[in-house]
């Protein structure tokens, strides 16, 4: 069974920081994995998607890579803002029955 | 932002009443998920469906029913609702097994 981690739960950091959150899975086997950004009291957002034959994939200050042979990716955000708050989720997708998440990292960006 | 509608939005309702989700959407994706998250668990996997009449279960399914009989419309029915069913539910679609796009989310609370 697909299992996701992500480290940390919970992260507080200043404004400007650039800063790494993590994500593992226990199952190399995977299709995609995605990023998604989840505020309070909302749905989540697609933030990036990887496929399982890439390295990275970027987004403006976002950058996201992977490593499927280890079952990691990590989501990288540079120059963190106030407005960058919130629940950042990793999911896999292993086919058809959809995607195995993380419980997430909460991120707080004090300005 | 992705054309997915739920309703309710929010309800409440008593022990053993059935109760039924709606999940709209206007893409015309192939691929619709119904999710539950709760805190400690994240988001997982109740139903989900890759065509219309075509179904299948996830990894939370007991206590849980759906139908598609249209493209646009997936259903998602808690037979005799119990206090553990209380949650928020994520209605969620794609079209090809990449990016999956999420509803704003349906607060249920079974009292």
């Amino acid at each position: 069974k697909q299992e996701v981690t992500q480290i940390p739960a919970a992260l507080s950091v200043p404004e400007g920081e650039n800063l790494v959150l993590n994500c593992s899975f226990t199952d190399s086997a995977i299709y995609n994995l995605q990023w998604f950004r989840q505020d309070p009291g909302k749905g989540l957002t697609s933030l990036l998607l990887i496929q399982s034959s890439q390295r990275e994939q970027t987004s403006g200050r976002l950058n996201a890579s992977l490593d499927k042979s280890s079952g990691r990716s990590t989501l990288y955000i540079a120059a963190s803002q106030p407005g960058d708050s919130a629940t950042y989720l990793c999911a896999v997708s292993t086919g058809r029955r959809a995607l195995t998440f993380g419980s997430g990292t909460r991120l707080q960006v004090q300005p | 932002d992705a054309g997915i509608t739920q309703s309710p939005r929010h309800k409440v309702t008593e022990t053993g009443t059935p109760v039924t989700l709606r999940c709209h959407q206007t893409e015309n994706h192939r691929y619709m998920y119904w999710y539950r998250q709760d805190p400690g668990h994240g988001l997982r996997l109740i139903h989900y469906s890759y065509g219309v009449k075509d179904t299948d279960k996830g990894e939370v399914s007991d206590g849980y029913s759906v139908s598609r009989s249209k493209t646009e419309d997936f259903l998602l029915t808690l037979e005799s609702a119990t206090s553990s069913q209380t949650s928020v539910y994520f209605c969620a679609i794609s079209e090809d097994l990449t990016v999956v796009y999420f509803g704003e989310g349906s607060w249920l609370t079974v009292v």
